[in-house]
């Protein structure tokens, strides 16, 4: 069952703005990164990805900014919207791409 | 693009009961899936991977033997929590990856199971 004393990080943030959502992964052997984005009840939906061999990577109203030297990643969203409310979890994938490793996660709530 | 269709969406089972969750990938061949568990407010933790036609890698501390998984072809992975206990109560999603664990994952939509 679920462990006690857990809970999500959350950010909460008015329409219009933009919303920044970080990351810190582990394994300095992982070189291809994921944001999902993950509402009540469903399964992730992928957003942005990214490899190791850039710093930034740009899509539509999204922005995910890489840190290699201090295994930060970010998720910028331009113009939250309320249907942007959900959970958002950065996913870390190592060169044999055997496994993807979710980080904790951020609940992100969108004030009308 | 890939679709995982995943059921059943939710199942509420007595408890020493056995429940089976089938992955389907629909319009691609999945030669490698992967079973997580999300319990409320956490992350997704994997708890085995899967590929085509071999036995399923379990994730440590998970017991292979209550959480069994067959992978018999490109398109189907099934997860069958076997004796369920209320504390296997959780949300079990799949992902599947085209390519052997490659770089292109999609996920199912995920299964409620409530052990009574």
């Amino acid at each position: 069952g679920e462990s006690v004393g857990l809970h999500l990080p959350t950010l909460s943030v008015q329409e219009g703005d933009n919303s920044i959502i970080n990351c810190a992964y582990s394994n300095s052997a992982s070189d291809y990164f994921i944001w999902y984005k993950q509402e009540s009840g469903k399964g992730p939906q992928f957003i942005i990805d990214i490899r190791s061999n850039m710093d930034k990577r740009q899509g539509q109203r999204v922005t995910v900014l890489l840190n290699k030297t201090v295994k930060h990643l970010s998720l910028q969203i331009a113009a939250t919207q309320p249907g942007d409310s959900a959970v958002y979890f950065c996913a870390e994938n190592d060169a044999s791409g055997s496994r993807l490793t979710f980080g904790e996660g951020t609940q992100l709530t969108v004030n009308p | 693009g890939a679709v995982v269709s995943q059921h059943p969406s939710w199942v509420i089972c007595k408890s020493g009961t056995s429940v089976k969750i089938e992955c389907r990938s629909l319009d691609f061949q999945a030669t490698t899936m992967f079973w997580y568990r999300q319990f409320p407010k956490q992350s997704l933790m994997l708890m085995a991977t899967s590929n085509e036609g071999s036995k399923a890698t379990y994730e440590q501390g998970v017991e292979k033997d209550k959480f069994l998984i067959n992978h018999a072809s490109l398109t189907l992975s099934t997860l069958t929590v076997t004796s369920a206990h209320p504390e296997d109560s959780s949300f079990y999603i799949c992902s599947a990856s085209v390519s052997g664990g490659g770089r292109g994952y999609t996920f199912g939509s995920g299964t409620r199971l409530t052990v009574v």
